[in-house]
């Protein structure tokens, strides 16, 4: 079965361009969730998805970042203006259940680099 | 809120060693789950292990066991007979326990740098 798929797995843009990263599940899993991850920040959690409907974007750094899951095969990550201080890893992960027992699967990441 | 502390930053062994990481957590929660994670170089996250908090059995898998001591917050895995394979940064994370909607919403600690040498 594959895994949790994202694209690109490498973006290189310039300050100031639009940024979109994408995400496809795993197939009959109800939760997504939108992962960064920095040097100094670590991992944090962005954004998450149950059955399509945004949860929790508690973590969304700012209005320049949308997330938005169009049905259950797909999800996006939009970063518009971007800047450099948003280089990082972009993970995407996936999960089956509510109860909080089960493990996240993740992506292999986006490594985004503004300059 | 929830907290998890992984002190050591980095670890180096060589080849054979034993070597534990340590993860302390904090939750008001009294139903909860931890986990950890391992990264390898290569990038992408891979899950290792889960507890709930009412099983405090450690567990012993291959190379690698766990203990879990709820009196102290505490979440330690141990690698034994370390492989240079093993070479990773280890995440330990801890995650709410909801029956209705919230889902698993992980707080990761800051990892911690295994390096194995031969």
């Amino acid at each position: 079965d594959a895994g949790v798929i994202q694209s690109p797995r490498h973006e290189v843009t310039e300050m100031g361009q639009e940024v979109t990263l994408r995400c496809k599940p795993i197939s009959g899993h109800d939760y997504l969730f939108w992962y960064r991850q920095t040097m100094m920040r670590g991992l944090e959690l962005l954004i998450y998805f149950n059955n399509n409907v945004p949860i929790d974007d508690s973590g969304m750094p700012e209005d320049r970042f949308s997330a938005k899951m169009p049905n259950a095969s797909f999800s996006t990550l939009k970063i518009q203006p971007s800047e450099p201080r948003d280089s990082a890893v972009y993970f995407c992960a996936s999960s089956l259940g509510t109860s909080g027992y089960n493990e996240q699967f993740f992506g292999p990441g986006t490594r985004l680099t503004v300059l | 809120a929830q907290k998890v502390t992984q002190a050591q930053t980095e670890i180096s062994v060589v080849e054979k060693e034993d070597v534990t990481l340590d993860c302390v957590y904090e939750t008001r929660d009294t139903t909860y789950y931890l986990f950890w994670y391992k990264q390898p170089p290569s990038g992408e996250l891979v899950f290792l292990i889960r507890r709930n908090s009412f099983d405090e059995q450690n567990e012993i898998s291959g190379r690698y066991s766990w203990n879990f001591q709820k009196s102290t917050s505490s979440f330690n895995f141990t690698i034994t007979a370390s492989q240079v394979v093993d070479s990773a940064v280890y995440f330990c994370a801890l995650s709410e326990a909801r029956l209705t909607g919230g889902g698993n919403k992980l707080t990761f600690g800051t990892g911690t740098q295994l390096k194995v040498e031969l």
